[in-house]
């Protein structure tokens, strides 16, 4: 596709259960990013990813949330033992390379925490 | 700390009118800032952006000038049309990284 894929688009959990989303860039951008939109507010930086080099995951908001991105391309958010407060929107957006300017989002992954 | 504030949170304005939205950053080493747009449902998009070394940006009816010296940039949208209606953040990146910190968005409502 043309544009940044995610999915899944929606997902309810129960609290404590683990979740996987997962995030497919637009070809050839070396620059990933993940971040959080909570109902009604902005959109709160967790991690990026460039090429090789280790990623900043100075947004991350506790040890429950991870994220890797495998050969360079798709990456997945891993948010393990679920609480009500992860409830979210979880946009990704690639870049062709970090400081090129346009981030491009995708659809986001709305996750529901009961 | 990073941080970029955004004011007003909402905004309403008739149809043809002006609309302003203005940010503030903390991190006076900030050389790029660029405006998203995001209708209700959608994916943000960008509209415009800015870079350290100019002072205004048009492009049609939006134009985004930045005051370095006093660590703030607007957006000015004109002769504002219904399909304007959505929620507009700003955004930053900070130096030494590579990251955007983004406003807590201002929610558009142009009125017919």
């Amino acid at each position: 596709g043309a544009g940044v894929s995610q999915s899944p688009s929606n997902k309810v959990t129960e609290k404590g259960k683990d979740v996987e989303l997962r995030c497919d860039p637009i070809s050839g951008h070396t620059a990933l990013y993940w971040y959080r939109q909570s109902l009604g507010q902005g959109l709160e930086f967790l991690i990026y990813f460039q090429g090789n080099s280790a990623p900043d995951k100075s947004g991350l908001p506790s040890d429950r949330f991870s994220a890797e991105r495998t050969g360079g391309s798709v990456s997945t958010l891993t948010i393990q033992r679920t609480q009500q407060e992860d409830s979210a929107v979880y946009l990704c957006a690639s870049s062709l390379r970090l400081a090129a300017g346009e981030l491009f989002f995708g659809e986001g992954s709305r996750l529901t925490v009961l | 700390g990073e941080n970029v504030e955004q004011h007003p949170s909402t905004l309403s304005v008739q149809e043809g009118d002006s609309a302003v939205i203005k940010c503030t950053y903390s991190d006076s080493a900030s050389n790029y800032f660029p405006w998203y747009k995001q209708e209700l449902g959608k994916r943000p998009q960008l509209i415009i952006d800015i870079r350290s070394n100019v002072g205004e940006k048009k492009d049609q009816r939006i134009a985004v000038t930045l005051n370095k010296t006093a660590k703030h940039f607007s957006l000015h949208i004109t002769e504002t049309q219904p399909e304007d209606s959505a929620v507009y953040f700003c955004a930053a990146q900070f130096s030494g990284t590579y990251k955007y910190i983004f406003g807590t968005g201002t929610r558009l409502k142009v009125l017919a």
